[in-house]
């Protein structure tokens, strides 16, 4: 079983649609979590960290259930630019600082 | 500053050839490590560093060698390349708490990445 588990979609919704993707991850002891955008042939980059009483940043929201060890990112009224890959992002128990990956959802927003 | 700069861009080498791939990053960021990404594969961790003189092991080193003389530059050699390595390797760079805590801080800056083709 993968550490860090999303379905690749990918998704295909029109603009102004909400979408949500979920990620789960295996291990319990995990620490942070965050979720990465990565536009095609790019390198990711931090959108935005996820915390257990849950944050919203603008049309974004990032959820946490540590019992159920599930991670969510709701996008709001999507734009033609939210088109990416959105990889859920979290670390290992040690203090290492080191990110496991999971392989990314993919999200194509239509006119 | 100019971020996290990976050289080459691309490169194309036949099975058996050794090459280095340059990371450097000018933020002063203790922890430092190397991904490979391949299609639906995500994001896996080859070596990492945290600090000079410090380095340790991924999910996937066998194949790669690393050296951290320097807190700017991280290289990642290729010993003897093989069809398996072709890749997209990204090089990535985050503050770290203190040398002694060994925790990288959130946010990791990521390279513009090197296409590998092995032949």
């Amino acid at each position: 079983r993968k550490e860090v588990e999303q379905d690749p979609g990918p998704f295909n919704v029109p603009e102004g649609a909400t979408v949500a993707f979920n990620c789960t991850y295996s291990n319990s002891a995990s620490q942070s979590f965050f979720w990465y955008r990565q536009d095609c042939r790019k390198e990711p980059k931090l959108l935005m960290s996820v915390y257990s009483s849950g944050n919203e940043d603008g049309r974004f929201t990032a959820q946490l259930n540590r019992a159920s060890q599930y991670i969510s990112l709701l996008i709001r009224d999507s734009k033609l630019s939210d088109s990416a890959t959105y990889l859920c992002v979290v670390t290992g128990s040690s203090n290492t600082g080191k990110l496991i990956f999971g392989q990314g959802t993919t999200l194509q927003v239509k006119p | 500053n100019a971020g996290v700069t990976q050289t080459p861009k691309f490169q194309v080498l036949k099975t058996g050839q050794s090459m280095t791939l340059q990371c450097a990053q000018d933020m002063n960021h203790e922890y430092m490590s190397w991904y490979r990404q391949d299609p639906g594969m995500g994001l896996r961790l080859i070596h990492y560093s945290v600090g000079a003189g410090i380095t340790d092991q991924g999910e996937v080193p066998n194949g790669y060698n690393v050296s951290r003389s320097t807190t700017e530059d991280f290289p990642l050699r290729l010993l003897s390349a093989a069809p398996s390595q072709t890749s997209v390797y990204f090089c990535a760079s985050s503050y770290s708490g203190g040398r002694a805590s060994g925790r990288a801080r959130n946010e990791q800056f990521f390279g513009p990445g090197t296409r590998l083709t092995v032949l």
